[in-house]
């Protein structure tokens, strides 16, 4: 099966830890995103990649850092230092030939 | 910043009615996109419309796009309970890969 795929859908973390959200395709896409969406709102931009060994911060990207070492994975990091990060995560990634964005199914995040 | 704005942010309607939800944006655009998301789920594609294109349909759905006001309406046609979802607009952000979603609506079909 094609698809983007996003580990795991419910997280919990304490104050202070950080933690790291995996996302993964196997579509070829070059570009990838992570979007947060607070309850009720839309969708707000952390981090894109165009290309492997290179990202891009998007606009809330304080307290958060991304790698893209495989063109297949793009795992985001929420840090101690972002202070309040209870949201839904969404992780996208888009074609070359396209501007339709593939979503994953999202990481639920929960700050104990 | 949000570019996209839809309005209503929330719509109620029986189903067979048709539902119509409308989206803002402030710059220039090539294209523009509909997504649907269920709740807690991830976000579906639903339509693109490019920027020389004033009408396009799919199945049940109808997208507009005016340039000229900066706004795009996605019309469903006879609705379905499992049409109930959010609604979002998303556009572009010219010269990057960036792209900008709007707030949504929240649409509610009665069975």
């Amino acid at each position: 099966d094609g698809g983007i795929t996003q580990s795991p859908k419910y997280l919990f973390r304490k104050e202070g830890q950080n933690v790291t959200l995996s996302c993964e395709q196997n579509l070829n896409h070059d570009a990838m995103y992570w979007y947060r969406q607070d309850p009720g709102q839309g969708l707000r931009l952390i981090y894109y990649s165009q290309i492997v060994n290179d990202f891009q911060k998007g606009d809330i990207a304080e307290g958060y850092s991304v790698s893209r070492e495989k063109k297949e994975s793009f795992p985001l990091t929420v840090t101690s230092a972002q202070k309040n990060p209870t949201a839904f995560y969404l992780c996208a990634s888009l074609p070359s030939s396209t501007d339709t964005q593939y979503f994953g199914p999202g990481t639920r995040l929960t700050v104990l | 910043s949000q570019q996209g704005e839809e309005d209503p942010q929330a719509l109620s309607i029986q189903e067979g009615e048709n539902a119509t939800m409308n989206c803002s944006y402030k710059t220039s655009i090539n294209n523009l996109q509909w997504y649907r998301q269920n709740s807690g789920r991830g976000l579906v594609h639903l339509i693109l419309i490019r920027s020389n294109e004033r009408e396009k349909h799919s199945g049940r759905l109808r997208v507009t796009l005016d340039t000229s006001k900066k706004s795009s309406s996605l019309l469903i046609t006879a609705s379905r309970a499992a049409d109930t979802a959010s609604y979002f607009c998303a556009t572009p952000a010219s010269g990057t890969y960036k792209y900008i979603f709007g707030t949504g609506t929240r649409l509610k079909v009665l069975a």
